[in-house]
């Protein structure tokens, strides 16, 4: 069964430090997708991660993928405010059309 | 625009009476799917659906019904509602499954007393 470990669950950082969320999973994938989700609004899809060593950027997050160590993560460079949200990674299992989601990571950036 | 629309945004109701919650997309997407989102949970699929006529259990079906007959429409029916299905709610759609980009209704707040 596939099951995915999200942490650390809670995070508040100070604006202009880096932080790394961590995502791990138990079988095999071929396919992550990282979210956001804004209080109170529905999930924006961020990164989907799709081979081993893949590494997409978008302004201040860096995600990565390492599938031989069933790992995921979600670097934040010099955070700001609009940061603060919800982030999930969510994770497909190899050829096969079965999905789990990790548990959240709630950040706060704080002045 | 390309949306998944879902109503009601908020519902509070009472233990044992039915309700539906409404799930339409206009993207001619043939995969749907229902999750339920609680806290340090993540969000659990409930129901999906690959097409129309065409529906599975997730990993939470209990207490849940869905079906499929038109390709843009997949409501969430609560039989008999309890307060433990208490939850917020997303429909999401994709073009063929969980291997396309997965696009998410605005979410239902469902309280059941």
């Amino acid at each position: 069964e596939l099951k995915v470990e999200q942490n650390p669950l809670f995070l508040s950082m100070q604006e202009g430090k880096n932080y790394t969320i961590y995502c791990n999973y138990s079988t095999t994938s071929d396919r992550l997708y990282w979210y956001r989700q804004d209080p109170g609004k529905s999930l924006e899809s961020l990164f989907v991660l799709l081979s081993n060593g893949a590494v997409k950027q978008e302004g201040r997050l860096m995600a990565s993928l390492d599938t031989k160590a069933r790992l995921s993560t979600l670097h934040i460079t010099a955070a700001v405010h609009d940061l603060s949200a919800t982030y999930f990674c969510a994770v497909v299992l190899y050829n096969n059309n079965d999905m789990r989601f990790g548990a959240g990571t709630r950040l706060t950036v704080k002045p | 625009e390309a949306q998944v629309t879902q109503n009601p945004r908020y519902l509070i109701t009472v233990t044992g009476k039915k309700l539906t919650v409404t799930c339409s997309q206009n993207m001619n997407h043939e995969y749907m799917s229902w999750y339920r989102q609680d806290p340090g949970l993540g969000l659990r699929q409930i129901y999906y659906s690959m097409n129309v006529e065409v529906t599975d259990k997730g990993d939470v079906p209990e207490g849940y019904k869905v079906s499929r007959k038109e390709k843009r429409n997949f409501p969430l029916i609560l039989e008999s509602p309890s307060p433990n299905q208490t939850s917020l709610y997303f429909c999401a759609s994709s073009l063929t499954g969980v291997r396309e980009k997965l696009f998410f209704g605005s979410g239902t707040q469902l309280s059941v007393l």
